[in-house]
């Protein structure tokens, strides 16, 4: 079974500043989605961004990036110009390519991530 | 578009009772669903997957017959919690992965299930 660590119980930033939060894998898999999501207080589950593990280049969707080591089974998330509105718990979530578990997602235990004024 | 709903958003019942959860997708059509299970300030555990108009495949631990799925249509799947027990008191929340996408998977708000 394929295992997300998310090492980074809690993390804050600054308003405008930049956090980088980590994620390690571990799977015997070479072909696989791995997840960004975000859950603010409210716990509607909310897709920050998406990568392949097929593709080299790292995914970006506007402030936010990844990069994706896939030899060393990483993939964290930086988010730039931090706002008010990105407080919330963030979750790396994996999900195999093969169709038998129904492409279901295993969740890492998740970063509560603080952000300062 | 893509979006999924739960009703009821919350409910609380009496311990011993059974309480059935719904999963809507509103626009589009969903082969599969996942439910899983969150307690205070921990992740998501997946529960169990189902495909509609077949039985639900449960995670390792999970009670079958406690928890019962069932996804008749393409835009519904319900979760019945039986005989409900204090420590079954927590967040569930339904996915919905759209037919013929891999990667499509939308979430639904979550209903909190308080079990006195």
């Amino acid at each position: 079974a394929q295992t997300v660590t998310q090492s980074q119980p809690e993390m804050s930033v600054q308003e405008a500043e930049t956090v980088t939060l980590s994620c390690t894998y571990d799977t015997s898999e070479s072909d696989y989605y791995l997840f960004w999501y975000k859950q603010p207080p409210s716990r509607q589950m909310i897709l920050v961004i998406r990568q392949e593990a097929y593709k080299q280049q790292n995914a970006t969707e506007n402030r936010f990036s990844v990069n994706f080591q896939k030899a060393a089974k990483s993939f964290s998330l930086k988010i730039s110009d931090s706002q008010l509105g990105d407080a919330a718990m963030y979750f790396c979530a994996y999900r195999s390519a093969i169709s038998n578990s129904g492409y279901a997602l295993n969740f890492g235990k998740g970063t509560s991530l603080l952000v300062t004024p | 578009g893509a979006v999924v709903s739960q009703h009821p958003s919350w409910v609380i019942c009496k311990s011993g009772t059974s309480v059935k959860i719904e999963c809507r997708s509103l626009d589009f059509q969903a082969t599969t669903m996942f439910w899983y299970r969150q307690f205070p300030k921990q992740s998501l555990m997946l529960m169990a997957t189902s495909n509609e108009g077949s039985k639900a495949t449960y995670e390792q631990g999970v009670e079958k017959d406690k928890f019962l799925i069932n996804h008749a249509s393409l835009t519904l799947s319900t979760l019945t919690v039986t005989s409900a027990h204090p420590e079954d008191s927590s967040f569930y929340i339904c996915s919905a992965r759209k037919t013929g996408t891999v990667y499509e998977q939308y979430f639904g708000p979550g209903t909190r299930l308080t079990v006195t």
